[in-house]
């Protein structure tokens, strides 16, 4: 079946600090992408979205790249604000239209 | 649009009881999914449904829970009878099939439930 794997968090680091954070995935078929956030007490906000290899996929100043040859789809942003502190999912779905996700990765970042 | 609803954002109930978690979706979407997050498990799908039809019920963990769609503006999930392992944070998304939508889904607050 379908199954993705995230870095295990939390990640904590420093405001205007660089941010990785690793997603692979398994899936039968094509799958589309997506990072998902969740802030304290709130419900999850679709971040960015690939759909097909090599696709970039950004908001926010966030990136993703869907690497079908690795079946990764890291999130990376350059400079991280103590606003992006919250939990960060990836996803994907195919033509089963329900998501599966990861297990979530936590980000702190310290002013 | 107001986003997807969910009532209540908290629920403390005991063992035994009966519980209704509610939603509302997005107008016009087609498309609604439940989910639980935990933090043992993570977000897991329980059920979704297309045009009020259920779909894919194999995440509903048992047969103490059932989800309904009586219309395109509202649906529940429901517990019966609950129990202290059912604690967790009920989530419920929409989502359309027009164009240019694909397969975003558009989650609500959240249900909170405790179970004591």
């Amino acid at each position: 079946g379908d199954s993705v794997t995230q870095m295990e968090g939390p990640v904590t680091l420093s405001e205007e600090a660089f941010l990785t954070i690793n997603c692979t995935y398994t899936a039968t078929g094509y799958p589309s992408l997506f990072w998902y956030v969740q802030y304290p007490g709130e419900g999850l906000q679709l971040l960015l979205k690939a759909t097909k290899a090599d696709d970039k996929g950004s908001n926010k100043g966030f990136e993703a790249t869907y690497r079908k040859e690795t079946t990764s789809f890291h999130l990376e942003k350059g400079s991280v604000q103590v606003s992006d502190s919250a939990v960060y999912f990836c996803a994907l779905t195919t033509g089963r239209r329900a998501l599966t996700f990861g297990s979530g990765t936590r980000l702190q970042v310290q002013p | 649009d107001a986003g997807v609803i969910q009532s209540p954002r908290h629920e403390v109930t005991e063992m035994g009881q009966e519980v209704t978690l509610r939603c509302k979706p997005i107008s016009g979407h087609d498309y609604l999914f439940w989910y639980r997050q935990t933090m043992m498990r993570g977000l897991e799908l329980l059920i979704y449904f297309n045009n009020n039809v259920p779909i894919d019920d194999s995440g509903m963990p048992e047969d103490r829970f059932s989800a309904k769609m009586p219309n395109a503006s509202f649906s529940t999930l429901k517990i019966q009878p609950s129990e202290p392992r059912d604690s967790a944070v009920y989530f419920c998304a929409s989502s359309t099939t027009g164009t240019g939508r694909n397969n975003e889904q558009f989650f609500g607050p959240g249900t909170r439930l405790t179970v004591l």
